[in-house]
């Protein structure tokens, strides 16, 4: 069971915003900076946002992260089918002495 | 730009010891600041972060694979490696291997290799 913890899926039509949320503890999320990950069917991840809201040179803006508390959201606006991927939250975990990660949520663009 | 590559058997049979290779190009290994790690990820499932190994050689495992795991590196050939002893079917996965940088207050995964699939089976 992952310490993090992000719904299974999401969905949304072509230029829809959605967002994926990642519940974590006082342990990780609490006190450590989030990243998200973007795996695109057979291929490797990529990091899409660092420091809990901060992009990659690369990712465009329609992407976004934020962080309250215990928990964070990724955000994607004028979502596009080239959106349609797996997606990741991680954080270091100060219980486990280690990295954390969500265990993914399958966004499909309908 | 920095690229990893994974490489090693893709059968190992059960009670075994799997050993895979990460070849760095496009910056030494031994720069500071980053953490060269293992992550897993069996079939239609999430990822599983193995362990880490910082420049000056320094470890951090997962608990739940500290007994099995163990990452060297070889700075000569600029590769680091993961051990994984006593395979079970549970270890079937493909593993990448990644740069865990850590500066700017945060710290993110920013290069993988493409990943390797090794199937644990007699």
């Amino acid at each position: 069971q992952s310490e993090l913890t992000q719904p299974p899926s999401a969905s949304g039509t072509p230029g829809q915003r959605v967002t994926i949320s990642c519940s974590g503890s006082r342990f990780n999320i609490g006190s450590r900076t989030v990243s998200w990950y973007q795996q695109l069917p057979g291929t490797a991840p990529r990091v899409l946002i660092y420091n809990n809201n901060q992009r990659p040179s690369g990712v465009p803006d329609r992407i976004s992260g934020s962080k309250s508390g215990t928990s964070a959201s990724l955000a994607i606006s004028g979502l596009q089918s080239e959106d349609e991927a797996d997606y990741f939250c991680a954080a270091w975990d100060d219980r486990l002495n280690g990295v954390a990660f969500g265990g993914g949520t399958k966004l499909t663009v309908l | 730009q920095v690229q990893l590559q994974e490489s090693g058997p893709k059968l190992v049979k059960p009670s075994q010891t799997l050993s895979l290779a990460c070849s760095v190009s496009g910056d030494s290994i031994s720069s500071g600041g980053y953490y060269w790690s293992w992550i897993r990820q069996p079939a239609g499932k999430g990822l599983e972060w193995i362990g880490r190994m910082y420049t000056s050689g320094s470890t951090d495992y997962n608990p739940s694979l500290k007994s099995r795991v163990s990452i060297s590196v070889d700075r000569s050939k600029n590769q680091f490696f993961l051990r994984l002893s006593s395979v079970t079917a549970t270890d079937t996965a493909v593993y990448y291997c990644a740069r865990y940088y850590c500066g700017d207050g945060s710290c993110r995964f920013d290069s993988w290799g493409q990943g390797t699939l090794l199937t644990v089976s007699s």
